[in-house]
């Protein structure tokens, strides 16, 4: 079974700091891909960066970064230059290749602090 | 991306009663996927739903509970029948595009029951 573990419940941040959200994950299964969501207070869920396990560099988009340890097990998502707008729940999953079911963290609500 | 259509986007609804929920997407998709998201809470995958097959449920959810109809391959619908206040949470449906990408969700329907 796959587990997502989320350890930081809350965030408050300065804006215009950057902020890295933890996540660390736990499968047996060699092929697999990391995902990091963004959740406004409106309940959307919006895709903001993808992780596979064999990829070797680190996945980058915009702003958002993924720092991928694979031995740690671990894949936390990097906010540069943290906007008001960041303001959110933000959700690590998983999803084991083969397998079409995504598990999710616990999330991190951050607070961007004018 | 795809573009999800989901309705209604919130409802206040009577205990005892049903809900049915919408999701429209733009291109045709092999898999759709419900979940729910309780107060607070994280994602749990309900059931995965195939054209033209019955969905296939996760631990804990019933069709009975959680009837699902996948008419085409554009198109689901999740009742929630015979409702409690414990039904009282976010409702999403999600698909993937292509195997093994990101999922993309809907706007999500915030249901209270009173």
């Amino acid at each position: 079974a796959q587990k997502i573990t989320q350890t930081q419940p809350g965030m408050f941040v300065q804006e215009k700091e950057a902020v890295t959200l933890d996540c660390t994950y736990d499968t047996s299964d060699p092929s697999y891909g990391l995902f990091w969501y963004k959740q406004p207070s409106s309940g959307e869920m919006i895709f903001l960066i993808y992780q596979g396990s064999y990829d070797q560099q680190n996945a980058t988009e915009g702003r958002y970064s993924l720092n991928f340890q694979k031995a740690r097990k671990s894949a936390n998502l990097v906010i540069s230059a943290s906007q008001l707008g960041d303001s959110a729940m933000y959700f690590c999953a998983m999803r084991v290749f083969g397998n079409e079911k995504l598990t999710f963290g616990t999330g991190t609500r951050l607070t961007i602090i004018p | 991306s795809a573009v999800i259509s989901q309705k209604p986007s919130r409802d206040i609804c009577q205990r005892g009663t049903s809900l049915t929920i919408q999701c429209q997407v733009d291109s045709q998709v092999t898999m759709m996927f419900w979940y729910r998201q309780q107060p607070g809470q994280s994602l749990t995958l309900i059931a995965t739903a195939n054209q033209g097959s019955e969905a296939t449920y996760e631990s804990g959810f019933v069709i009975d509970k959680f009837p699902i109809s996948r008419p085409n391959l554009t198109f689901s619908t999740l009742t929630v029948s015979n409702m409690s206040p414990e039904d009282s949470s976010i409702y999403l449906c999600s698909v993937e595009r292509w195997v093994n990408t990101e999922a993309f969700f809907g706007q999500g329907t915030r249901l209270t029951v009173v």
